[in-house]
Parts: structure tokens; C-alpha cells; sequence
């Protein structure tokens, strides 16, 4: 059972937009930085947001991320065959002084 | 090129042990908060522990307080994990992992808690 709460799968056709959720507590969203990362099958996994909402170099502006309290989302638009992949969030919690991820969410591109 | 490199996975029994590392290149190491993060096979990541820029902090995720222990090099740019009493369900690739900072309205260093930066990971397999 992980800390993060993700729903396990999302799909939705190519071009149009998902979202993505993130649940959590006082003890880690609430209070600190949430990333996401996106892993594609059998690779290592690739930061995509971080600092909530900044994306790095090189992420394109289809990807983005939001924070309200306890919660945090990943918005994807424009659809491709090429997102299909598990998507994690993370970020720190300062109860357990440790680093927790959400369970990953499957992203079918139908 | 940033690059991270992890090696010493491999088979070992039920209550062994194993010493992974990881080797950096293409940025400043000791700028750098460093961690490990887990990914048993068919499931979700998961943080193992991390490291400060000198060594002088370490977390653990609960599981593997007290048997597995973090540690750096900064000269040689390599990151550890000396991985004792291992279980079945320390079977996992184990990823290396860089920290990403920023400097605060004070200059002070503060962790974004990200990590921008990822080895291909090394495959730990526990079982008898």
C-alpha cells in the first residue's frame, strides 16, 4: 500500500487530454515538492515535472502539473501512442523523513 | 554527457549480502544529494534511501533501517549501498538516483525533492 494514492489505469483516445491524480496528506504533498515521472516499458524512469508544476529542458508543454492541498495532478493533452506508460508521483514526507512514490498509473493511449 | 552507472547487482541467498555502486560523470557530484530507488518486478518504484552532499545525512525507507546502509565517495563521483541480511523481497532493480536544489530567498540550499537523473539500474535477485 503506498502512501500516494494513483489510480492504477487511465486511457483515453490519442489527442485528447488525461489527468492523472495524486493523494496524499499534510505530512507530504501538503508540505513539500511533488514530481512525476514518466517510466516506458523497460527502462528507467524520466522526470517530467518537478517543483509541482515546472517541467525541465526537453519536457514538452503537453505535460503539466498542478498542487491543491493534499492532492496533485498530471495534465496530458494532445494525446500520442508514444505516452503509453506507467506515471509516478513523488515527493518527501516529513513524518516518515523519507521519500514515497504513488503506486503508478498505466496510461493506454486506445 | 550526466550520466549515472550502477553495477553489483546479482543472485544471492536469503540473508546475504551485497554491495551496489554507482558511478557519476558530466556534473558535480558533491553539489548533489544522491539516492536509491527500488523497482520489484512488476510493481511500482519505490525510495530506499538517500544521502547528503557530505555524508553527514542519511534516511532510510523503514524496511531496510538497520540492514542496509548508504554511503559516497565524492573524489571518486561513486555512490553505495551495502546491502546486508537481505529477504526475497529485496529482489528488485535498484536505480541511482540524483537529487535536483535549488537556493532559497536566504541562499540557502534546499532539495527539490526530484530526481532528474537515473542509471539504467542493477537487478538484485534474492532466493535460494
Amino acid at each position: 500500500q503506498s502512501v500516494l494514492t494513483q489510480p492504477p489505469s487511465v486511457s483515453a483516445a490519442p489527442g485528447q487530454k488525461v489527468t492523472i491524480s495524486c493523494s496524499g496528506s499534510s505530512s507530504n504533498i501538503e508540505n513539500n515538492f511533488v514530481s512525476w515521472y514518466q517510466q516506458l516499458p523497460g527502462t528507467a524512469p524520466k522526470l517530467l515535472i518537478y517543483d509541482n508544476n515546472k517541467r525541465p529542458s526537453g519536457i514538452p508543454d503537453r505535460f503539466s502539473g498542478s498542487k491543491s492541498g493534499t492532492s496533485a495532478s498530471l495534465g496530458i493533452t494532445g494525446l500520442q501512442t508514444g505516452d503509453e506508460a506507467d506515471y509516478y508521483c513523488g515527493t518527501w514526507d516529513g513524518s516518515l523523513s523519507a521519500g514515497v512514490f504513488g503506486g503508478g498509473t498505466k496510461l493506454t493511449v486506445l | 554527457e550526466v550520466q549515472l552507472v550502477e553495477s553489483g547487482g546479482g543472485l544471492v541467498q536469503p540473508g546475504g549480502s551485497l554491495r551496489l555502486s554507482c558511478a557519476a560523470s558530466g556534473f558535480t557530484f558533491n553539489n548533489h544529494w544522491m539516492s536509491w530507488v527500488r523497482q520489484a518486478p512488476g510493481k511500482g518504484l519505490e525510495w530506499v534511501a538517500n544521502i547528503k552532499q557530505d555524508g553527514g545525512e542519511k534516511f532510510y525507507v523503514d524496511s531496510v533501517k538497520g540492514r542496509f546502509t548508504i554511503s559516497r565517495d565524492n573524489p571518486k563521483k561513486s555512490l553505495f549501498l551495502q546491502m546486508n541480511s537481505l529477504r526475497a523481497e529485496d529482489t528488485a532493480v535498484y536505480y541511482c538516483a540524483r537529487d535536483t536544489y535549488y537556493f532559497d530567498f536566504s541562499g540557502q540550499y534546499r532539495r527539490n525533492d526530484a530526481f532528474d537523473i537515473w542509471g539504467q539500474g542493477t537487478v538484485v535477485t534474492v532466493s535460494s
